[in-house]
């Protein structure tokens, strides 16, 4: 069975501008999560989608944004950029039942200049 | 509000010697779940133990176990017969029947030959 997948690896962008990031989770999981991680803060939620309907939402401000696709597949965005957007931006995927665990993918690093 | 609460950012452990790592949680929860992830330098996190709060007795998986104590909203790993993959950054987390994962702030693990 695939993991989870996220494109692209890596990504350089300019303050101002906005940014996709995509994540594939694994076949059968219906639940997609994001979470940003950086050296100050840490591991933090952003979102969690399930069956296209944001279930949660972490405390980061309305420039983030996702979205869920009928396939499970989820995007995520960000609107004009900052320089502490930089970060690592992960992905995870579940069955979605709150005791099923999580199964991450390999993250996209984002760089703000 | 959940907090996860890491006090030890870096730890060693000689190679087939057995370390412990701190964690402790609050919570308002009755019925919540507790993982430990570890993040090697390939940034994928991977799910090591996870623990059900109802479930008195303590999760193994193999060289890994922990140790749930309810009342004092703690919850240590234990590896046993450390090996050198198992140097990474390991991270506690706490969630409530949902994706939402609260992460602690990591703790960095060497094993030495």
């Amino acid at each position: 069975k695939a993991g989870v997948t996220q494109t692209p690896r890596y990504l350089i962008k300019t303050r101002g501008q906005q940014v996709t990031l995509s994540c594939s989770p694994i076949s059968g999981h219906r639940s997609v999560s994001w979470y940003q991680q950086t050296p100050g803060q840490g591991l933090q939620f952003l979102f969690e989608y399930f069956s296209e309907t944001q279930r949660n939402k972490g405390n980061f401000p309305g420039r983030f944004s996702g979205r869920q696709f009928s396939n499970s597949r989820s995007e995520m965005n960000v609107s004009t950029l900052e320089l502490g957007d930089s970060a690592l931006y992960l992905c995870a995927s579940s069955l979605g039942r709150g005791s099923s665990p999580l199964h991450f993918g390999n993250g996209t690093r984002l760089t703000v200049t | 509000a959940q907090t996860v609460t890491q006090s030890q950012p870096e730890m060693s452990v000689q190679e087939a010697e057995t370390v412990t790592l701190s964690c402790t949680y609050d919570t308002s929860e009755s019925d919540y779940y507790l993982f430990w992830y570890k993040q090697p330098p390939s940034r994928q996190m991977i799910l090591v133990i996870r623990q059900e709060a109802y479930k008195q007795q303590n999760a193994t998986e193999n060289r890994f176990s922990v140790n749930f104590q309810k009342a004092a909203k703690s919850f240590s790993l234990k590896i046993s017969d450390s090996q050198l993959g198992d140097a990474a950054m390991y991270f506690c987390a706490h969630s409530y029947n949902t994706d939402k994962l609260i992460f602690g702030t990591g703790t960095r693990l060497q094993v030495f030959p």
